[in-house]
């Protein structure tokens, strides 16, 4: 079945760039997202892009799809204490495209030191 | 914000109990989605409503069931709870490409 992996683990020094990475099993996979979760709380989309795009900017946000190599990342510009939280990577459709399930990875706890 | 609301925040239920959660999706919205979300790990997919019916189905057995209503909010059901069954649960409302999740129900089961 689809399968998305994740680092477990980054941790940044406050002003530098993030880099957060997912590879994931599914190339048929349309869209693919990011979310954000902090402690306690629900998840809050980043950020998505679609699968015939190689790249999306959104402010901080800048977001790398690699189709060949079904590997997609996440990079955080100037991050900052409050970027601290788990990011958790998503794909969506393929096989079952009547739906849009997501399936997500286990999560990457970012911890951002000053 | 999202829009997403869900009830209760909180509950504690003892093995074999029933417990249904309540989920109101973002105005506009007539898909809703439920993820189930243990301790350390990414949610999983239980089920999806779309205007009113089942729209595909994870991996979780019968005991979990549910209903969306004419308004597009949904419950969740889950029958003889067991202890594996702790976990926060997610529902998500999405009208075309972006879901938008609900604060969550944390689900404790002694």
């Amino acid at each position: 079945g689809e399968d998305v992996e994740q680092s477990l683990f980054l941790s940044v020094r406050e002003g530098d760039s993030s880099v957060i990475n997912c590879t994931y099993t599914d190339s048929s996979s349309t869209y693919l997202y990011w979310y954000k979760q902090e402690p306690g709380a629900g998840l809050q989309l980043l950020t998505y892009i679609f699968s015939n795009m190689d790249m999306k900017q959104d402010q901080r946000l800048t977001v790398l799809l690699n189709k060949k190599d079904k590997h997609l990342s996440l990079r955080i510009a100037d991050t900052q204490t409050g970027d601290s939280a788990i990011y958790f990577c998503a794909v969506r459709g393929g096989t079952e495209s009547n739906t849009d399930k997501l399936i997500f990875g286990t999560g990457t706890r970012l911890q951002v030191f000053p | 914000e999202t829009g997403v609301t869900q009830s209760p925040t909180h509950l504690i239920k003892t093995r074999g109990q029933q417990v249904t959660l309540r989920c109101s999706s973002q105005s506009g919205h007539n898909t809703v989605s439920w993820y189930q979300q243990a301790l350390g790990q990414g949610p999983q997919f239980i089920f999806q409503y779309y205007r009113e019916e089942e729209n595909g189905r994870g991996n979780f057995p019968p005991r979990f069931s549910g209903l969306q209503f004419p308004n597009y909010s949904s419950e969740l059901n889950v029958n003889a709870l067991e202890l594996d069954d702790s976990a926060l649960y997610l529902c998500a409302s999405s009208f075309a490409v972006e879901q938008f999740f609900g604060p969550g129900t944390r689900l404790t089961v002694l």
